[in-house]
């Protein structure tokens, strides 16, 4: 069963920050929060990931309440490029083995 | 670059038939997974593996089973192929390494068709 909730689908227009909410109520300390987005057409693909602490790569910023119940992942400058499936999980990287369990994600659409 | 192949990218098959559906890696990942996607149901994890020959099931395993005799590939098999199956299939593998980003990457998905 997928561990987050979040809203099914959000506009952003073009050149603008798409901020995508994901909560994560019942988290353990264990886990991480991983995002992936699903472009048509194609296999999903990783964004970024974190435990506790804000994060920042080349494609978003992952940010993370202080009591790890939820999250924003940031897409500064939103391009129609960006617009797919976004999905928020979260993962047992304590053990050696950490199943993938995907809910049904956020539809983000960049427009013009 | 890493990449995850799935042998079909459209396949069509009648109800009743046995159908094999195939994924390598190149990346010498430990951990396999085999999903389906319908619309308004997201991906749901089908079965999974975490070294050769071990399998477990996900959460919608009924009517598949999966065979893994090389590290590298992972096959789904169903065995008497039904309308309700239609759907499209992704398969992912990942390293395992604890603690560690054990990043997930998925091929491009096969699209099955059961008539």
């Amino acid at each position: 069963d997928a561990k987050t909730t979040q809203p099914p689908s959000m506009d952003c227009a073009e050149g603008r920050a798409a901020n995508l909410p994901c909560n994560h109520s019942t988290i353990s300390g264990n886990e991480y929060v991983y995002w992936y987005r699903q472009i048509h057409s194609q296999g999903p693909q990783y964004i970024i990931h974190g435990l506790k602490n804000n994060e920042t790569n080349e494609m978003a910023s992952l940010i993370i309440t202080e009591d790890r119940k939820s999250s924003t992942l940031i897409l500064p400058h939103a391009t129609l490029r960006d617009t797919a499936v976004y999905y928020c999980i979260v993962r047992d990287m304590n053990t050696g083995f950490q199943k993938l369990v995907f809910g049904t994600g956020t539809r983000l659409l960049v427009s013009p | 670059d890493v990449k995850v192949t799935q042998s079909s990218r459209y396949l069509v098959k009648r109800t009743g038939e046995k159908v094999f559906l195939e994924c390598v890696q190149d990346m010498d990942h430990e951990n396999m997974f085999w999903y389906r996607q319908d619309p308004g149901l997201g991906l749901r994890l089908i079965y999974f593996s975490y070294d050769v020959k071990m399998k477990e099931k996900g959460d919608i395993p009924e009517g598949y089973s999966v065979s893994r005799e090389k590290k590298e590939r992972f096959s789904l098999i169903l065995e008497s192929a039904s309308t309700n199956q239609t759907s499209m299939y992704l398969c992912a593998s990942s390293p395992t390494s604890l603690g560690l980003n054990t990043e997930a990457f998925f091929g491009q998905g096969t699209r099955l068709t059961v008539v």
